[in-house]
């Protein structure tokens, strides 16, 4: 079984301000874990992607996040925000020698502030 | 180089009709993931094909089909619509198994 928790459904930052977007997993195997972003009316576009290499993933647009298993998390950051940024992000998890069938948090709105 | 291609955009139905919605995956591809979005949640997965057979199924009525074509498109057929059955519906392209998935821009459904 294996299941994502995103928890904060909005999350508001001033332009020019760190972003911290939190996600728990769980899993019964070893874990896939990835980003995605999702502007208004617009299809989802992955931002990065955890395999079991580095720890540290570095995405697109300035994103990373950090795996750390002792804490079954999986945060995105960037260091500074920019009124693109603004949009609904989701975490994923997809499970080796699991189902592989990728599940899906509730999702986190970023509001930017100018 | 095409990604995943949903068809059409933008659906109207009646309470009671049928709708096929059609995918298809980037090539190369071998799976499609079908994922229904409802307004301000996140995608629920229905279905998941590799190589044309059934993998996985979530947990939704009978109402919803899904077949994967030898190309390895894919369509997803409602019957019965319910007007809980708007959403936006969305296609996931994988290469293999565990890989991320790359997702088109969605079929909107909306049930009158």
């Amino acid at each position: 079984a294996q299941s994502v928790t995103q928890l904060d459904s909005h999350v508001s930052v001033s332009e020019g301000t760190p972003v911290l977007l939190r996600c728990n997993y769980s899993s019964s195997y070893s874990p896939s874990l990835f980003w995605y972003v999702q502007h208004p009316n617009k299809g989802l576009q992955l931002l990065l992607k955890y395999t079991s290499a580095a720890t540290l993933v570095k995405g697109i647009n300035g994103f990373e996040a950090e795996f750390k298993k002792s804490e079954t998390s999986f945060h995105l950051t960037k260091p500074s925000a920019h009124m693109s940024d603004a949009a609904e992000y989701f975490c994923v998890v997809s499970s080796t020698g699991g189902s592989y069938i990728p599940t899906f948090g509730r999702g986190t709105s970023l509001i930017v502030h100018p | 180089d095409a990604g995943v291609t949903q068809s059409p955009t933008h659906l109207i139905k009646t309470r009671g009709q049928h709708v096929t919605l059609r995918c298809s995956p980037i090539s190369g591809h071998k799976s499609v993931s079908w994922y229904q979005q409802v307004l301000g949640q996140g995608p629920q997965f229905i279905f998941q094909y590799y190589e044309k057979e059934e993998r996985g199924r979530g947990n939704f009525p009978d109402r919803f089909s899904a077949r994967q074509f030898p190309n390895y498109s894919s369509e997803l057929n409602v019957n019965a619509l319910l007007l809980g059955d708007s959403a936006l519906y969305l296609c996931a392209s994988i290469q293999n198994l565990n890989t991320e998935a790359f997702f088109g821009q969605g079929t909107r459904l909306t049930v009158v």
